[in-house]
């Protein structure tokens, strides 16, 4: 059972914009900068973006992040075959004093 | 460039220790003042952090749910920081990541990931 809640998946055809939503508490989003982790099969996860659209060099500015109150969300736009993955929120949880997850989601391009 | 590699047995024993070691190559493991951390990915499950330990090997912090089996240590002389699971069963069969964290414990934006090692515990 993750602490983060994610939809297990979300799918769309090339060229639409799709989201996956996270929600949390006031122990983690709330009051934390909320990361996504995009994970192919086979390979480690990588960051992504932050809830403050901060993104690493080489992430193309499809990819947008946000966070409102305890919730969080990633937005793709112009969806490619590429961007079929696992996607994963983070954020630091206060209570628990360490990193929390979602259980991941899986975003197929039809 | 810095890069990491996990290592260690594939095959555990039930009851027994569970012990892999991250090399860190392209940098010092003391450059810059990160935090270093292991995390594991259970079959077709989602991301779990193990815990996290600072370049000079203190502080550490481990989760809550895995404290009383952890224990992580640094070896500044080889580059490398370390990961003690005891007791396992086979819920412990997963795969293990060794990543960097931040200058703080509570950055939660890891940046560089080995790429894993796969252990299964089985008698």
């Amino acid at each position: 059972q993750s602490v983060l809640t994610q939809p297990p998946s979300v799918s769309g055809t090339p060229g639409q914009r799709v989201t996956i939503s996270c929600s949390g508490s006031s122990s983690n989003i709330g009051g934390n900068t909320v990361y996504w982790y995009q994970q192919v099969p086979g390979a480690a996860p990588r960051v992504l973006i932050s809830s403050k659209d901060e993104r690493p060099s080489g992430v193309p500015d499809r990819f947008s992040g946000s966070k409102s109150g305890t919730s969080a969300s990633l937005a793709i736009s112009g969806l490619q075959s590429d961007d079929e993955a696992d996607y994963y929120c983070a954020a630091w949880d206060d209570s628990l004093f360490g990193p929390v997850f979602g259980g991941g989601t899986k975003v197929t391009v039809l | 460039q810095v890069q990491l590699q996990e290592s260690g047995p594939g095959l555990v024993n039930p009851s027994q220790t569970l012990s892999l070691t991250c090399t860190v190559s392209g940098v010092d493991i003391t450059t810059g003042g990160y935090f270093w951390a292991w995390f594991r990915q259970r079959p077709g499950e989602g991301l779990e952090w193990i815990g996290s330990i600072y370049y000079s090997g203190r502080p550490t912090y481990y989760s809550p749910s895995l404290k009383s089996r952890v224990t992580m240590s640094v070896d500044r002389s080889k580059n490398q920081f370390s990961l003690n699971l005891r007791s396992v069963t086979a819920t412990d069969t997963a795969f293990y990541y060794c990543a960097r964290g931040g200058v703080v414990v509570t950055a939660t934006a890891f940046h560089v990931w080995g790429q894993g090692a796969q252990v299964t515990v089985s008698s």
